[in-house]
């Protein structure tokens, strides 16, 4: 495997399910990003991690719990969703913070997620 | 802090003829810029990224960029549309300070007709 790989591709599940989004970097980076893309809304930043540490949560609600267990992996752990969160979520990863230069970020396909 | 505008959200062109997608941009310091681009249903995928040394950038498949610091603007270009360039664009900026690392643009749709 090469490259930002995340799993599932594609997940449906109702508004009391929980589930796990799962994103695996294999390019050595130290900083990771989960984004939500929603139909004709702009790419939203959710969550950074550098060197497994959270550097941002921007505004997500708690029913979104990240978790970053070491530099190459990533999950996004759901739970009682509303159907308002169906989006595309992206995973991405960059070498690291804070050098302008190293912030090129590469992303995964995404997780389609269909809150029902 | 940084910004960037797009000011197309969607652009049209017929096969074989060119591609300018605009981009401006704000920032409080020497900014990196991106292009990225994303194909129905899959991630975003790197076009071309400024990072001080030339102004005119090259990417794959026949893109380029200029950045162009008294305009603040950094346009994506190519001679010549193919009907597989037909995606959604987005440009982002950083200044590579704080924590947040990357703005994206809202993006801009580009239809090629046959």
């Amino acid at each position: 495997e090469t490259g930002v790989t995340q799993t599932p591709r594609h997940l449906v599940m109702g508004m009391t399910n929980k589930k796990s989004l799962k994103c695996e970097q294999h390019l050595g980076h130290n900083a990771m990003y989960w984004y939500k893309q929603s139909a004709k809304k702009p790419l939203e930043l959710m969550f950074v991690y550098n060197f497994k540490e959270q550097t941002e949560n921007n505004s997500v609600p708690s029913r979104f719990s990240p978790e970053c267990p070491n530099s190459s992996h990533l999950f996004l752990h759901l739970h009682t969703l509303q159907p308002e969160d169906s989006a595309l979520y992206l995973c991405a990863s960059s070498p690291q913070l804070g050098r302008s230069r190293l912030n090129e970020q590469f992303f995964g396909p995404g997780t389609r997620l269909t809150v029902l | 802090a940084q910004s960037v505008t797009q000011l197309d959200s969607h652009v049209s062109v017929s096969e074989g003829t060119p591609v300018l997608l605009r981009c401006n941009y704000s920032s409080s310091y020497s900014p990196s810029l991106f292009w990225y681009v994303q194909h129905p249903n899959k991630g975003l995928q790197l076009l071309l990224k400024y990072t001080s040394a030339a102004t005119l950038v090259k990417g794959i498949n026949g893109f380029e960029a200029e950045f162009k610091k008294s305009e603040t603007s950094f346009h994506l270009t190519k001679p010549s549309a193919h009907m597989s360039d037909a995606a959604e664009y987005f440009c982002v900026v950083s200044e590579g300070t704080g924590r947040r690392a990357l703005t994206f643009g809202s993006g801009t749709r580009l239809q090629v007709q046959p």
